[in-house]
C-alpha cells in the first residue's frame, strides 16, 4: 500500500530534550515536505526537500531541522524543543516532476504525530 | 507572501441542507486543491482544478475554480453526516510551495 509512514505517532517530552520525528514514503517521490498544524492557523510548511541532499526552508522553519540522506526518509530534529514547538506535525510526499494531472504537487500525507512539550 | 482564506471556518448543519465553503486570495494560483481531513488522520486530496472556470464534480460535491485562479468553492449538495470534517483548501504557486488555508471545519448533524 502507497504510503507516508511517521513515527512516533504521540509524544510528550520536555523542554532541550533533543528529539526526532521520522517520516518515511514508500511511493519513489522526489518532493518531501514537513507541516504543522496549529488551531486556527491551517497547515504551516517547515522545510522541505526537492530530492536528496536538497532541502529548504519552508514558512516556519526556526528551532527545526531536517535531512533528506535517502530518498524514502526525511526526518524531521528538534535539537532543543521548547513549549511553542507542542503541534501536530505532517509529513507529506508528491511527485516532483510531470503534469498536475499524472499527480505531480499532488500531497500524499502521513497519519500525523502529537507532540507535547512540556 | 500568499495567503489563502477559508470562510466560514466553522459550519454545523443538519443532514439534507446545502452549503458552500469559499477559498480566497490576492494571489494566483497555477492550481488549487481541496482536502478532506478527518480527526486522527492527514488529509486527503479530493480534487484538483487547474483551468480557471473549472468546474469539477465528485459524487455530491462540486468544486470551482475562479476564473481569474485567485478563489475557489466547494459546494456540498444533501450534506450527510459522512461529510463531517476540516476541509483545507490549498494553492500552488507554480512551484513546488503549497501554501494552505486554515481550514473550514464542518459539522453535519443526523
Amino acid at each position: 500500500e502507497a504510503q507516508v509512514t511517521q513515527n512516533p505517532r504521540y509524544l510528550i517530552t520536555v523542554t532541550g530534550k533533543k528529539l526526532t520525528v521520522t517520516c518515511s514514503q514508500n511511493m519513489n517521490h522526489e518532493y518531501m515536505s514537513w507541516y504543522r498544524q496549529d488551531p486556527g492557523l491551517g497547515l504551516r510548511q517547515i522545510y522541505y526537500s526537492m530530492n536528496v541532499e536538497v532541502t529548504d526552508k519552508g514558512d516556519v522553519p526556526e528551532g527545526y531541522k531536517v535531512s533528506r540522506k535517502e530518498k524514502r526518509n526525511f526526518p524531521l530534529i528538534l535539537e532543543s524543543p521548547s513549549p511553542n514547538q507542542t503541534s501536530l506535525y505532517f509529513c507529506a510526499s508528491s511527485l516532483n516532476s510531470g503534469h498536475i494531472s499524472s499527480g505531480a504537487n499532488v500531497l500524499t500525507f502521513g497519519a500525523g504525530s502529537r507532540l507535547t512539550v512540556l | 507572501t500568499q495567503l489563502l482564506e477559508q470562510s466560514p471556518q466553522f459550519l454545523s448543519i443538519q443532514e439534507g441542507e446545502n452549503l458552500t465553503v469559499y477559498c480566497n486570495s490576492s494571489s494566483v494560483f497555477s492550481s488549487l486543491q481541496w482536502y478532506r481531513q478527518e480527526p486522527g488522520e492527514g488529509p486527503v486530496l479530493l480534487v484538483t482544478v487547474v483551468t480557471g472556470g473549472e468546474v469539477k464534480k465528485l459524487k455530491r460535491l462540486t468544486f470551482q475554480f475562479g476564473d481569474a485562479r485567485k478563489d475557489s468553492s466547494l459546494h456540498i449538495t444533501a450534506a450527510q453526516p459522512g461529510d463531517t470534517g476540516l476541509y483545507l483548501c490549498a494553492g500552488a504557486d507554480g512551484g513546488f510551495k503549497t501554501i494552505f488555508g486554515a481550514g473550514t471545519r464542518l459539522f453535519v448533524k443526523a
